[in-house]
């Protein structure tokens, strides 16, 4: 596609129930990127696959958390029991090969009650 | 982590020239200085990045101190659709981590 997906766009949960997000990369583009955002604050980084690599998973807040992705295609982030906390937009981003720009998604909304 | 300060918040006129600033006084030699730019209720956007010397592009220049310690983003002529929080970020080239991890930004405001 022309530009990064990610769906669903919006989503509430109730605490306790896992919850999966999706990312469609540009094509072509080797590195993905997640990262969450609490009202009014800039980007948290969680995540970063970069092709075959093993990911760098430095930024996951707690073991509740973790992502998948297939190759250089999508990539799904998966929150276990979930907590109000995890309540955030949830940014995905993917990057071409040469790198240094990254194209965003416009995120999932997730709040949890 | 080499980090940037800028200001909270800007105003500006439409259609007159925006400046806003960045600091990076701990800006390493393989640090680029990156601008992105989030509208409300969607992602960021790039907007325009660069090492040493100035740069121009469609959306915005970008000017770099001589010592690297500090840049500023120029926007010619705001319109009220360049209304967002404007983020300087630093990453270095290589950089395995590649995280790119947002400060607070600047949020420019508008006013017809």
């Amino acid at each position: 596609g022309a530009g990064v997906s990610q769906s669903p766009s919006n989503k509430v949960t109730e605490k306790g129930k896992d919850v999966e997000l999706r990312c469609d990369p540009i094509s072509g583009h080797t590195a993905l990127y997640w990262y969450r955002q609490r009202l009014g604050q800039g980007l948290e980084f969680l995540i970063y696959f970069q092709g075959n690599s093993a990911p760098d998973k430095s930024g996951l807040p707690s073991d509740r958390f973790s992502a998948e992705r297939t190759g250089e295609s999508v990539s799904t982030l998966t929150i276990q029991r979930t907590q109000q906390e995890d309540s955030a937009v949830y940014l995905c981003a993917s990057s071409p090969p040469w790198g240094l720009y990254r194209v965003f998604g416009q995120g999932t909304r997730l709040t949890v009650v | 982590d080499a980090k940037t300060t800028q200001p909270n918040s800007m105003e500006s006129n439409e259609e007159e020239p925006v400046h806003l600033p960045c600091n990076h006084s701990t800006i390493s030699g393989t640090d680029y200085i990156h601008w992105y730019r989030q509208l409300p209720s969607q992602g960021p956007e790039y907007v325009i990045h660069g090492l040493t010397s100035n740069v121009n592009n469609r959306m915005a220049s970008l000017a770099i101190a001589e010592d690297r310690k500090s840049s500023t983003l120029i926007l010619h002529r705001a319109t009220l659709r360049d209304a967002a929080v404007y983020y300087c970020i630093l990453e270095a080239r290589g950089d395995a981590g590649n995280m790119l991890t947002f400060g607070g930004g600047t949020r420019l405001m508008v006013k017809p």
